[in-house]
């Protein structure tokens, strides 16, 4: 089945530093790559997903890159902002053919005033 | 669009009662429905995949006779746990599968066994 690596498991940046969280996955089958932020207690949120037929997406801070050759892809968030803490998780599946979500085992990240 | 409603979203109960988890699919038809634990500081689990109208698939590790799922319907699909004990005690939260390609979650239930 789908392995999903992720580093770091926690990631400290002043605000208006960039972060960057990167994962990578073993099943080269799998074909989307979204990333969730969670808070505590509340359900993933997503804030960005990217298909394999793509080598990037940006949304505003938000971007991801994804090497299908290496099978790694990161989440990239420039200019923090405090309310960016939370918890973010990568995932991996083959959309559309009824798999599950793997997801790495996330970074914590906290963005310091 | 695409909103699954989980229900309850806490529970406190006693050691070897049964609690059920229910999650609905509001606007769209969920053929599959993904069943995940969380525990503390840690990443989602999967515990069991299920398709309308048949037996659910369990992740190695589960015990299916413990964690009875049922998807009756294309907009309903239940977790059963049965006899809970504290170390069950987790954030049990669905994910539906859409036709659009993506996955919705549900809203996480918060199980606390005493």
């Amino acid at each position: 089945g789908e392995n999903v690596e992720q580093h770091p498991s926690t990631l400290s940046v002043q605000e208006g530093d960039s972060a960057v969280i990167k994962c990578t996955y073993s099943d080269s089958a799998s074909n989307y790559f979204p990333w969730y932020k969670q808070e505590l207690g509340k359900r993933p949120q997503l804030i960005i997903d990217i298909r394999s037929n793509v080598g990037e997406k940006k949304d505003q801070r938000i971007a991801v890159t994804l090497n299908k050759t290496a099978k790694h892809f990161s989440l990239h968030i420039t200019e923090t902002q405090p309310e960016d803490s939370a918890v973010y998780f990568c995932a991996a599946s083959q959309a559309n053919s009824g798999y599950a979500l793997n997801f790495g085992k996330g970074t914590s990240l906290l963005v310091t005033p | 669009g695409a909103v699954v409603s989980q229900h309850p979203s806490w529970v406190i109960c006693k050691s070897g009662t049964s609690v059920k988890i229910e999650c609905r699919s509001l606007d769209f038809q969920a053929t599959t429905m993904f069943w995940y634990r969380q525990f503390p500081k840690q990443s989602l689990m999967l515990m069991a995949t299920s398709n309308e109208g048949s037996k659910a698939t369990y992740e190695q590790g589960v015990e299916k006779d413990k964690f009875l799922i049922n998807h009756a319907s294309l907009t309903l699909s239940t977790l059963t746990v049965t006899s809970a004990h504290p170390e069950d005690s987790s954030f049990y939260i669905c994910s539906a599968s859409h036709i659009l390609g993506g996955y919705t979650f549900g809203s996480g239930t918060r199980l606390t066994v005493v």
